[in-house]
């Protein structure tokens, strides 16, 4: 069965900083990229970024609102995906869910990833609160 | 402030059809796929359509996806209660060198 099951998510106060994970099962983490997703407190889902595959350079990209704060990470050995996340603030409060998706980049230089972020984990927690 | 334009609610009674709709630019849905997910009360979104029209592995054929130009749409016919969840669209943003999602809608059964 193919799984994602995140992990690492606490009651942190602003500034601080905590690293989430995301272990995978099932397949063959080395062949994907892996996205983080979060939805805060009645709200839609935001894309925070994503690390890519070896084959693609293993090399990261951010959203806007977490770049110099976040940093994602991958262990193909331990098939461990995580995002570490420094100078926490209150509107990182969210549920951080972990992605896969299976990208290639064309002739051109653009992404495609045709199956999207098929699976999600069930995600975890960040509260961000004095 | 979502890069991709959804209406926030819809609404239909059970046995019928309806659309929700999903309204980019040319860096993201005029020149990639699109991808509907559901997202259930209280669960993790689960990927719906992919590739503008297609079902992933045991989504029911009551759900399909279109794409024209900068716009998408998702279309559920026979409406049931379980449906009622919030329906999110997304795609790759070429100019964000990211993915975007829609605001999401949430879709009451009457």
């Amino acid at each position: 069965e193919v799984r994602l099951v995140e992990s690492g998510g606490d009651l942190v106060q602003p500034g601080r900083s905590l690293r989430l994970s995301c272990t995978s099962s099932g397949f063959s983490f080395d062949e994907y990229a892996m996205s983080w997703v979060r939805q805060a407190p009645g709200k839609g889902l935001e894309w925070v970024g994503f690390i890519r595959s070896k084959p693609f350079g293993g090399t990261t990209e951010y959203a806007a609102s977490v770049k110099g704060r976040f940093t994602i990470s991958r262990d193909d050995s331990k098939s461990i995906a995580y995002l570490q996340m420094n100078s926490l603030k209150s509107d990182d409060t969210a549920v951080y869910y972990c992605t896969r998706e299976e990208g290639y980049y064309d002739s051109r230089g653009y992404y495609h990833a045709p199956s999207g972020m098929d699976v999600w984990g069930q995600g975890t927690t960040v509260t961000v609160s004095s | 402030q979502s890069v991709l334009t959804q209406p926030p609610s819809a609404s239909a009674t059970p046995g019928h059809r309806v659309t929700i709709s999903c309204s980019g630019s040319s860096s993201n849905i005029g020149s990639n796929y699109v991808y509907w997910y559901q997202q259930l009360p209280g669960t993790a979104p689960k990927l719906l359509i992919f590739a503008n029209n297609q079902r992933p592995s045991g989504v029911p054929d009551r759900f399909s996806g279109s794409k024209s130009g900068t716009s998408a749409s998702l279309a559920i016919s026979g409406l049931r209660s379980e449906d009622e969840a919030d329906y999110y669209c997304a795609a790759w943003d070429d100019s964000l060198s990211g993915w975007v999602f829609g605001g999401g809608t949430k879709l009451t059964v009457l």
